[in-house]
């Protein structure tokens, strides 16, 4: 069964400053997607960024870009320059190509320091 | 559009009582997905509908939970006789294509004392 992992409960960072949130997977499947979801206090759930496996080259959304490594089945999710609008709780999720079924990790709640 | 809809934000239940939500997603998207997320943790999908076909449940949609979409527009989930391990937010997200990132409702969180 596939599973998403992220080892960082928790994260803070001084505004203008940059992050790196981890997230690790496991699954046998060659085509797959692995998104970002950002969850602010009491509010929707947002998509920040998605991977599809099978292209190399990382995604970058503005401020938002991915390192993804499919051998290590790492995707981890830089943050540049910062801001208060960034804290929320940031989710790692994959999906199998074939499924539409997300699998999700715990999350990374991020602090953003003024 | 703005958005997907759900309703009520916020429900506070007796135990055994049967309670139901309802979504409204973007009116362009044929999928729909309900997920449970408790606090702390990631959401767990509960069921998937493309149109008005219900084509998968997980195995957490015990025989007291039940989804419909009819005319595959708005969406449905119905807990009958609720329990207090039921106290979660009730997700709805619609999308156009599997390929692509969902639209999150804002959710329904229920409270069952």
């Amino acid at each position: 069964a596939q599973t998403v992992t992220q080892s960082q409960p928790e994260m803070s960072v001084q505004e203008a400053e940059t992050v790196t949130l981890s997230c690790t997977y496991d699954t046998s499947e060659s085509d797959y997607y692995l998104f970002w979801y950002k969850q602010p206090p009491s509010r929707q759930m947002i998509l920040v960024i998605r991977q599809e496996a099978y292209k190399q080259q990382n995604a970058t959304e503005n401020r938002f870009s991915v390192n993804f490594q499919k051998a290590a089945k790492s995707f981890s999710l830089k943050i540049s320059d910062s801001q208060l609008g960034d804290a929320a709780m940031y989710f790692c999720a994959y999906r199998r190509d074939s499924n539409y079924q997300l699998i999700w990790g715990a999350g990374t709640k991020l602090i953003i320091k003024p | 559009d703005t958005g997907v809809s759900q309703d009520p934000r916020h429900k506070i239940t007796k135990r055994g009582q049967n309670v139901t939500f309802r979504c409204d997603p973007i009116s362009e998207h044929n999928r729909l997905y309900w997920y449970r997320q408790t606090l702390g943790q990631g959401p767990e999908f509960l069921t998937y509908f493309q149109n008005e076909a219900q084509l998968e449940k997980s195995r957490l949609l015990s025989d007291r939970f039940s989804a419909e979409r009819p005319k595959g527009s708005f969406s449905t989930l119905e807990i009958q006789r609720t329990e207090q391990g039921d106290s979660a937010m009730y997700l709805c997200a619609s999308s156009l294509k599997m390929d692509y990132g969902y639209t999150f409702g804002s959710g329904t969180r229920l409270t069952v004392v």
